[in-house]
């Protein structure tokens, strides 16, 4: 199975601050990489696929690079709806994989 | 566009067998170039896959679960369902139905199941 590891775990940021989440698989998965973000109770929503394809109707604040084992989602002016938990995930192979989560929270 | 809905028991007894039901509208399940795909949750941790099928019944498993998991098609009622038998508290969680091709989307709303006696 692919590992993602996530980092940080969690993180505490303002508003209109740039967050960066880092996602590292452990072994290459070109670019098969997408960025989901789950507010408190509801469904995990699709941001970016192939790793820095914006899904369509989210905020150009998203965005996300990266190829092979390393991967960035960024956020570059944090705003309030932003709050919530964001997971990596590879479509390189089976069994598809989740990373563990980072929780953005109000400083 | 696409909707994707569960449906089934929220209260499972252990060792029986949790099956549950996703009902896509907007679209034709046998359309296109999609897998359909579960999901889990456990409250307050992260995501698991279980399994996916194409549209061609063709099907991946979670090697973790396979034993116990069964996802099949039904194209004249554009569903799809999960079987996951002989199961025990560590499978209460949330369970989600999602589309997949490259990424999940969009995902159903997800329904809450309780293994408990």
């Amino acid at each position: 199975d692919i590992q993602m590891t996530q980092s940080p775990s969690s993180l505490s940021a303002s508003i209109g601050d740039r967050v960066i989440i880092t996602c590292r698989a452990s072994q290459s998965i070109s670019t098969y990489l997408s960025w989901y973000q789950q507010k408190p109770g509801k469904t995990p929503k699709l941001l970016i696929h192939a790793a820095s394809s914006l899904q369509s109707g989210v905020p150009s604040r998203f965005s996300g690079s990266g190829s092979g084992t390393d991967f960035t989602l960024t956020i570059s002016s944090l705003q309030v709806e932003d709050f919530a938990t964001y997971y990596c995930q590879q479509s390189w192979s089976i069994p598809l994989t989740f990373g563990g989560g980072t929780k953005v929270e109000i400083k | 566009q696409v909707q994707l809905q569960e449906s089934g028991p929220g209260l499972v007894k252990p060792s029986q067998t949790l099956s549950l039901t996703c009902t896509v509208s907007g679209g034709t399940i046998s359309s296109g170039s999609y897998y359909w795909s579960w999901i889990r949750q456990p409250a307050g941790k992260g995501l698991e896959w279980i399994g996916r099928i194409y549209t061609s019944g063709n099907t991946n498993y979670n090697p973790s679960l396979r034993s116990r998991v069964t996802i099949s098609l039904d194209t004249s009622k554009n569903q799809f369902s999960l079987k996951l038998s002989s199961v025990t508290a560590s499978d209460t969680a949330v369970y989600y139905c999602a589309r997949y091709s490259s990424s999940f989307d969009p995902w159903g709303q997800g329904t809450l199941v309780t293994v408990s006696s």
